[in-house]
């Protein structure tokens, strides 16, 4: 049975500062990875999306890399914004599996 | 334009009550997903469709009854409503379940 992990919990940080989310994951046989970020009372905005014959993705200030045969992924988050702030999440699909399975998240503050 | 749409955004109910909540795509996928969010904000994949058949039923109580009448909406009813069915539930799409996730803003339900 897949297990998502995330840690931190909580990070509140500078704004200005690069900082780095972690996430890992039990079952390495996965077909793709998706970063989150839910704001308040919101719904989930998708980030990026790696596939697992991928190491990483980029979309502007954020870059996720991926690591599956150690179960990792990382998001860097570079030159952070008071904007940032949001609880980020994310999510695994295994091999032969139709859903997503979901860490608890680390909820980002991003001090001005 | 609204990718994904969910109706209601806020569900207050009594306890025994049947209740029914929307969802609508326009983004053309062919999948579609329900996900709970628990109190503790851990999201759990509830059901899936793919072109109205459906694909993913974790273990839910049989009082919840995801109907498809179409490939762009997918509704979820839910029978006898108990106070641990309060969560906030998000509908999702993609083009098939390989690729990239689309939530809409999720609907808090909250039973008294």
């Amino acid at each position: 049975k897949q297990e998502v992990t995330q840690i931190p919990a909580a990070l509140s940080v500078p704004e200005g500062e690069n900082l780095v989310l972690n996430c890992s994951f039990t079952d390495s046989a996965i077909y793709n990875l998706q970063w989150f970020r839910q704001d308040p009372g919101k719904g989930l905005t998708s980030l990026l999306l790696i596939q697992s014959s991928q190491r990483e993705q980029t979309s502007g200030r954020l870059n996720a890399s991926l690591d599956k045969s150690s179960g990792r992924s990382t998001l860097y988050i570079a030159a952070s914004q008071p904007g940032d702030s949001a609880t980020y999440l994310c999510a695994v699909r295994g091999q032969g599996a139709q859903k997503l399975v979901f860490g608890q998240g680390t909820r980002l503050t991003i001090n001005p | 334009d609204t990718a994904v749409s969910q109706t209601p955004k806020y569900l207050v109910t009594q306890m025994g009550n049947d209740k029914s909540i929307k969802c609508e795509q326009n983004l053309g996928h062919d999948t579609m997903y329900w996900y709970k969010q628990d109190s503790k904000k851990f999201l759990k994949i509830m059901f899936s469709y793919n072109n109205k058949e459906l694909i993913i039923n974790e273990t839910v109580p049989n009082r919840f009854s995801p109907k498809s009448p179409d490939k762009a909406h997918l509704n979820l009813h839910i029978n006898s409503l108990e106070l641990g069915d309060s969560a906030v539930y998000f509908c999702a799409s993609s083009h098939a379940a390989a690729y990239e996730q689309y939530f809409g803003p999720g609907t808090r339900l909250t039973v008294t």
